[in-house]
């Protein structure tokens, strides 16, 4: 089954205790990216990945690290989580980076950060 | 800038009756647009997207969107609600001067009545 998993699919830690949110899509798709869900605001991109070793800043991308070294993988990294990034965390792929090429989304991990 | 406005948190419809999921957009390039629908604790999925040239853009689940470029607005329809509808709907754009970012809507919550 095409899909793209994220784990873990909850997560409570505590302020600058490291973490990491894994992200893998089994579809080869070339493009994949991290938003942060919030009330009122809709989704915010984080940072985005046009292909290994390819990676640019989103919208909101203090405070994260990303890496994609294999095609497959995405792991977003908090290196010092604070409060704020308390958030739902959506991880997102499609097939290339074309305008006009829709995303698939993995399930979202809850994260709080206390 | 480009930025997507959903102005609507929340439509209400009775089953049967058409509903209209509002959305306007600002990009400064061609406007590459989408809608996404989100069920309780899963991630988001693709419903349509706007292919250049056709104004009204046929979907899954039997919605569709009409674009209309003179008022920058990507509504999203349909003609007959069902209860199972009900979901948070995203408007989202990218644009080829945005880079490769994806702007999304705030998002807006339809709730269809029996």
């Amino acid at each position: 089954e095409a899909q793209v998993t994220q784990n873990p699919r909850y997560l409570i830690t505590v302020t600058g205790k490291k973490l990491t949110v894994t992200c893998s899509q089994n579809m080869n798709h070339e493009y994949m990216s991290w938003y942060r869900q919030d009330p009122g605001l809709g989704l915010r991109q984080i940072y985005y990945s046009m292909n290994v070793e390819v990676t640019d800043k989103g919208d909101v991308p203090e405070g994260y690290k990303v890496s994609r070294k294999e095609k497959r993988n995405f792991p977003l990294i908090l290196e010092s989580p604070s409060p704020n990034q308390t958030s739902l965390y959506f991880c997102a792929s499609s097939e290339d980076w074309g305008l006009n090429t829709e995303a698939f989304f993995g399930q979202g991990t809850r994260l709080t950060v206390v | 800038a480009q930025s997507v406005a959903q102005p609507e948190d929340q439509v209400n419809v009775a089953e049967g009756n058409p509903l209209t999921v509002k959305c306007t957009y600002s990009v400064s390039g061609n406007p590459y647009l989408f809608w996404y629908v989100q069920y309780p604790n899963r991630g988001l999925q693709f419903l349509l997207k706007y292919i250049t040239g056709d104004n009204l853009v046929k979907g899954s689940y039997g919605f569709e969107a009409e674009f209309n470029k003179s008022q920058t607005s990507f509504h999203l329809k349909k003609p007959s609600a069902l209860v199972s509808d009900s979901a948070l709907y995203f408007c989202a754009v990218r644009a080829n001067t945005g880079g490769f970012k994806t702007i999304f809507g705030a998002g807006t919550r339809l709730f269809v009545k029996a």
